[in-house]
């Protein structure tokens, strides 16, 4: 089946400027992820969403980011008033959390943000 | 303050021999950890996993070893292909019981080369 989709897959954005990025899980996966890469970083945790289950925002850099998942499946972040530091690579990741264990997680493509 | 600690930012090995990638960690309560390869322009891809109750694990190629007591692990490839030329990240999560709080907390990731 298909795997985790993200859009866009590259967005240039004015400092100050407000932007979306979008990510589709894995059917059937109740766990879904945010991280974010930047440039000779490895992967920081943003915000992860199990279920109805409050989210946890514990890994968000600033109260200028926030996400959504709507009906359990398609999720949203969004970034306000971006700055030059937001640049980086965001990648979605869903998986099926399982109870006892770590579960392996399926990561999307990712959006390649810069912020000028 | 970095949990997960990957020392070597590259690595080259020549073709069938033994690629061998480095991972400390700091954090005690980290129980389960994975092994996750990046193409450019592409998310990670799930390679392998270890839960602490065990100290190696086998699929194919690939073998990871864990050291509790050491808070390090290793990823071997044998033999290497210059196929697995990628950027290797060495990932931890506790896993909660039954909490399902999965988030993985990445090291910055190592640069393999694998020459023909």
């Amino acid at each position: 089946g298909a795997g985790v989709s993200q859009s866009p897959s590259n967005k240039v954005t004015e400092k100050g400027k407000d932007v979306e990025l979008r990510c589709d899980p894995i059917s059937g996966h109740t766990a879904l992820y945010w991280y974010r890469q930047s440039l000779g970083q490895g992967l920081e945790f943003l915000i992860y969403f199990q279920g109805n289950s409050a989210p946890d925002k514990s890994g968000l850099p600033s109260d200028r980011f926030s996400a959504e998942r709507t009906g359990g499946s398609v999720s949203t972040l969004t970034i306000q008033r971006t700055q030059q530091e937001d640049s980086a690579v965001y990648l979605c990741a869903s998986s099926l959390a399982l109870a006892g264990s770590g579960s392996r997680q399926y990561f999307g493509p990712g959006t390649r943000l810069t912020v000028t | 303050d970095q949990q997960v600690k990957q020392n070597s930012p590259s690595l080259s090995v020549q073709e069938g021999r033994i690629s061998i990638l480095n991972c400390d960690y700091t954090n005690s309560m980290f129980d389960y950890f994975l092994w996750y390869k990046k193409y450019p322009a592409e998310g990670p891809t799930f390679l392998i996993s270890i839960s602490s109750i065990k100290d190696k694990n086998e699929d194919g190629r690939f073998t990871v070893f864990l050291n509790k007591s050491a808070k390090h692990l290793s990823l071997h490839i044998v033999p290497s292909q210059p196929g697995d030329s990628a950027v290797y990240f060495c990932a931890a999560s506790v896993s909660a019981g039954g909490g399902s709080n999965y988030k993985l907390t990445f090291g910055k990731g190592t640069l393999l080369t694998v020459n023909p």
